[in-house]
């Protein structure tokens, strides 16, 4: 089953700091992948996906995130956090089966960006 | 251009009761989704809708039901209410039915309460 995995709950990073937050993807299916950002009591926003070419992908609000086929990995970055960076964070997977287009999402990883 | 829009935002309803979501699309997406998330999950596939028909659903009971119009504005209906069944209920649209690079969007969501 095609299924995306983010290993960390929780990540916190100093203001200023490069951030990572991690995702790894299961090899089954295609590799398309999306990462998501939820403000507290907000529904979610897109940042940015892979779809093919480029290895760097440039996302919305200075987030980019590198696709590494030998690690199955997707991880979003930034050089810099900033405070209102703090949110809830979203890796996920689009697939059509049976004729539907839906996203599997990650459990999410909470970002705290301390001043 | 306006984004996705829900409505009602917040509701309190009781165990037994039923609902009703609505959801009005991106201008110009014709599919809509509808996902549940609940506190600390990150959302679930409930349902999609193309051109009126449903083209997907995810694995929810028959209590949940939902429709799309022909401005392609979409509602989802809840029957017997649960308390399980407290959650943020988001809705996306896509501009298509299948995943061709396409991104999914998503509202701001109606967070239902079960009493």
């Amino acid at each position: 089953a095609q299924s995306v995995a983010q290993p960390e709950d929780q990540v916190n990073v100093a203001e200023g700091n490069p951030l990572t937050v991690k995702c790894t993807y299961s090899v089954s299916g295609n590799p398309y992948l999306f990462w998501y950002v939820q403000y507290p009591n907000r529904g979610l926003q897109f940042l940015l996906k892979y779809i093919t070419g480029d290895n760097l992908v440039k996302g919305s609000y200075g987030f980019e995130a590198e696709f590494n086929k030998s690690q199955t990995s997707f991880h979003l970055k930034k050089p810099s956090a900033l405070v209102s960076d703090s949110a809830l964070y979203f890796c996920a997977r689009p697939h059509s089966g049976a004729g539907s287009y839906q996203l599997t999402f990650g459990k999410g990883t909470k970002l705290s960006v301390i001043p | 251009d306006a984004g996705v829009t829900q409505s009602p935002t917040h509701l309190i309803k009781t165990r037994g009761q039923q609902v009703t979501l609505r959801c009005s699309p991106i201008s110009g997406h014709k599919s809509v989704s509808w996902y549940q998330q609940v506190l600390g999950q990150g959302p679930q596939f409930i349902f999609q809708y193309y051109e009126k028909e449903e083209r997907g659903r995810g694995n929810f009971p028959d209590r949940f039901s939902a429709r799309q119009f022909p401005n392609y504005s979409s509602e989802l209906n809840v029957n017997a209410l649960l308390l399980g069944d407290s959650a943020l209920y988001l809705c996306a649209s896509s501009f298509q039915q299948d995943f061709t690079g396409n991104t999914i969007y998503f509202g701001e969501g109606s967070w239902l309460t079960v009493v």
